[in-house]
């Protein structure tokens, strides 16, 4: 079965770094990319960026692009989204999910991390 | 402003037909057969209804199909039941190599 299990909800303060992790299995995670998609409270989907694990390819949505980092540890089936330094507008639900490609849809997701930004 | 647009809202009665439109540009939408649709309930996470224009993934019913005509891509739900009662996004990619989301949909069972 086909997991994507993400890391628990995450209470920061502005100025804050913070890293969050989606870890897949059921499946060969080297040979699917992951995407990070942002939910902003009450708002919709946003794709953030998505990384091929098989050779850490990236590639940021332009509007997050400098905004955070998305790598890979294909050793241990996890991939992670990052922040050097938070803000109260990064307060959101993260999801990751699977792509076959970059282009096409994603056919599983993680339930979501929430993360909360307040001072 | 999402890149795609999509009604704020639609409603129908159960048994009905409803279809939710999704509105881009030559450059997404119209350019591309990589259009996808996702439902989502209060509180889950999303999930894939239709990828690739009008491909169901396995597990998703039949009463769910999808269609593009120029740059306008619909989702068409019929035989509505109370469950389907959730917000709908569509995706694209685009000619900038990204996926990018409508503004969302609420459907409404009444």
């Amino acid at each position: 079965e086909v997991q994507l299990v993400q890391s628990g909800a995450e209470v920061k303060k502005p100025g804050e770094s913070l890293k969050i992790s989606c870890k897949g299995s059921g499946y060969s995670f080297t040979s699917y990319w992951i995407g990070w998609v942002r939910q902003m409270p009450g708002k919709g989907l946003e794709w953030m960026g998505i990384i091929y694990p098989g050779d850490s390819d990236t590639r940021y949505s332009p509007s997050f692009q400098g905004q955070v980092t998305i790598s890979a540890d294909k050793s241990i089936s996890t991939a992670y989204l990052q922040w050097s330094s938070l803000k109260a507008s990064d307060t959101a639900m993260y999801y990751c999910a699977r792509r076959v490609t970059t282009k096409g849809g994603a056919d599983y997701w993680g339930q979501g991390t929430l993360v909360t930004v307040s001072s | 402003q999402s890149a795609l647009t999509q009604p704020a809202s639609v409603s129908g009665s159960p048994g009905q037909s409803i279809t939710i439109s999704c509105t881009g540009t030559s450059s997404d939408v119209g350019g591309y057969n990589y259009v996808s649709w996702y439902q989502q309930h209060p509180g889950k996470a999303p999930k894939l209804m239709i990828y690739e224009v009008s491909n169901r993934p396995s597990g998703v019913p039949d009463r769910f199909s999808g269609s593009k005509s120029g740059n306008t891509a619909s989702l068409t739900i019929s035989g509505l039941q109370a469950e389907d009662e959730a917000d709908y996004y569509c995706s694209s990619y685009t000619s900038s190599f990204h996926v990018v989301f409508g503004g969302g949909t609420k459907l409404t069972v009444l």
